[in-house]
This record gives structure tokens, C-alpha cells and sequence, in this order.
């Protein structure tokens, strides 16, 4: 299995940060990598997929980017709404597979 | 737009089945634009794939999971379901249905339904 290993795992920032939120998959998978908030008690949203692509509707403070098998996600200008959980997922090769989560907490 | 609600028992004994169903709506189970799967979430840990069925009826399944596990498709019903057997504790946890896409991963996800496994 692909092993996706996310850090950190909690984040604490201030509104109107710039956060980094990185995943580093075991081995390639090519640009197949997906990234979610989750608010408790709710679904994931889609934010990022296929490493840096938007998803509708998504805000453009949003960015995915990769380097070898290290993909970040960034988020600008941190709002309130932004403070949640992040997940990468890949989806190159079953099963597929997550990171453990990013916790993004109010500093 | 799709809407997927999944509905289930949401208390099972241990060793016994979990069923739950997942009902698509404003939209057809058998689009072409769409493939099905299933995900779930112990309480405060990361997601986890359990599987996915195509309109055909072909499967993937996550291999953890690949003995005690059977999904399915009605699209009399525009259903898809889930039978996981000889729960345990282990398998507490959120339980959320998606819709897939060739181009996009995740279309969209049910709400989620919470299943418990207890005595």
C-alpha cells in the first residue's frame, strides 16, 4: 500500500496567515493526489485534485504544488471559515489511501 | 445536481453484518459520468477507503477489508450497498457514501450515517 505520511499534524495560525500543509507519499503516484477539509461533524470538501487542480467552486487562496513524491497544500489568507482538518488522499493505485490529518487550530 | 444519502441500521452486534444502503438522486446510477464508493472514519481518526463498484458491477476493495465485504448495485433502485460481516469494534465509525469521476476524484459525498458496534 501506499503510504501517505502528512505533517504536520497540528497547526496552530492567526487570521491572515499562510499555511503550508505537506503529504509525502512512499513511493510515485505520479500527480494523483487529492486534498479535503473536513469541518466536524461533516463530509470532506474537495478542494485540490490531481495535485494542483481547483475544485469548483473553491477559492483560489488554495494551492497545490509537488516536488518528487512531497505535495503541499497552501492556503492564503487565513479566514475563520479555513480553520478545519485537511486530508491528502492518492488515488494512483488501490487502495487507496490518506494521510492522518492536518488539525489547522486558531492561534 | 447528485445527491447521495445513506441510510443504515446505525446499531450492529458484534460478528454480526453491517448493511447499509447508499440512494442516489437528481441524477441516474448508471451514468456513464460516474462511478460509486464507500468510505469511513473511526471517531477522531483520518478517512478510509473501503471500496468502489462501477454501473457494470465490477469491484475494487480495499484488501483489508476484501473477506468481510460485499458491494452492490440496484439501479432498478438507483442503489448502491454495502455488507460488511463480522463486525467488531474496529468497525465503528462514520460511514459516507460518493459519487466518482474520471476527471475529478469525488463528485460529491452523502452526509455520512454513524455506525456503532456494540452489544
Amino acid at each position: 500500500d501506499v503510504q501517505m505520511t502528512q505533517s504536520p499534524s497540528t497547526l496552530s495560525a492567526s487570521v491572515g496567515d499562510r499555511v503550508n500543509i505537506t503529504c509525502r507519499a512512499s513511493q510515485s503516484i505520479k500527480d494523483w493526489l487529492a486534498w479535503y477539509q473536513q469541518i466536524p461533524g461533516k463530509a470532506p470538501k474537495l478542494l485540490i485534485h490531481k495535485t494542483s487542480l481547483l475544485n469548483n467552486g473553491v477559492s483560489s487562496k488554495f494551492s497545490g504544488s509537488v516536488s518528487g513524491t512531497e505535495f503541499t497544500l497552501t492556503i492564503n489568507s487565513l479566514q475563520s471559515s479555513d480553520f478545519a482538518t485537511y486530508y491528502c488522499h492518492q488515488y494512483n493505485e488501490y487502495p487507496w489511501t490518506f494521510g492522518q490529518g492536518t488539525k489547522l487550530e486558531i492561534k | 445536481q447528485l445527491q447521495l444519502q445513506e441510510s443504515g441500521p446505525g446499531l450492529v452486534k458484534p460478528s454480526e453484518t453491517l448493511s447499509l444502503t447508499c440512494t442516489v438522486s437528481n441524477g441516474s446510477i448508471s451514468s456513464s459520468n460516474y462511478y460509486w464508493g464507500f468510505f469511513r472514519q473511526p471517531p477522531g481518526k483520518t478517512l478510509e477507503w473501503i471500496g468502489n463498484i462501477f454501473k457494470s458491477g465490477s469491484t475494487y476493495y480495499n484488501p483489508s477489508l476484501q473477506s468481510r465485504l460485499t458491494m452492490s448495485i440496484d439501479t432498478s433502485r438507483n442503489q448502491i450497498s454495502l455488507k460488511l460481516t463480522s463486525v467488531t469494534a474496529a468497525d465503528t465509525g462514520v460511514y459516507y457514501c460518493a459519487s466518482l469521476g474520471a476527471r475529478i476524484v469525488v463528485t460529491g459525498w452523502g452526509p455520512g450515517t454513524l455506525v456503532t458496534v456494540s452489544s
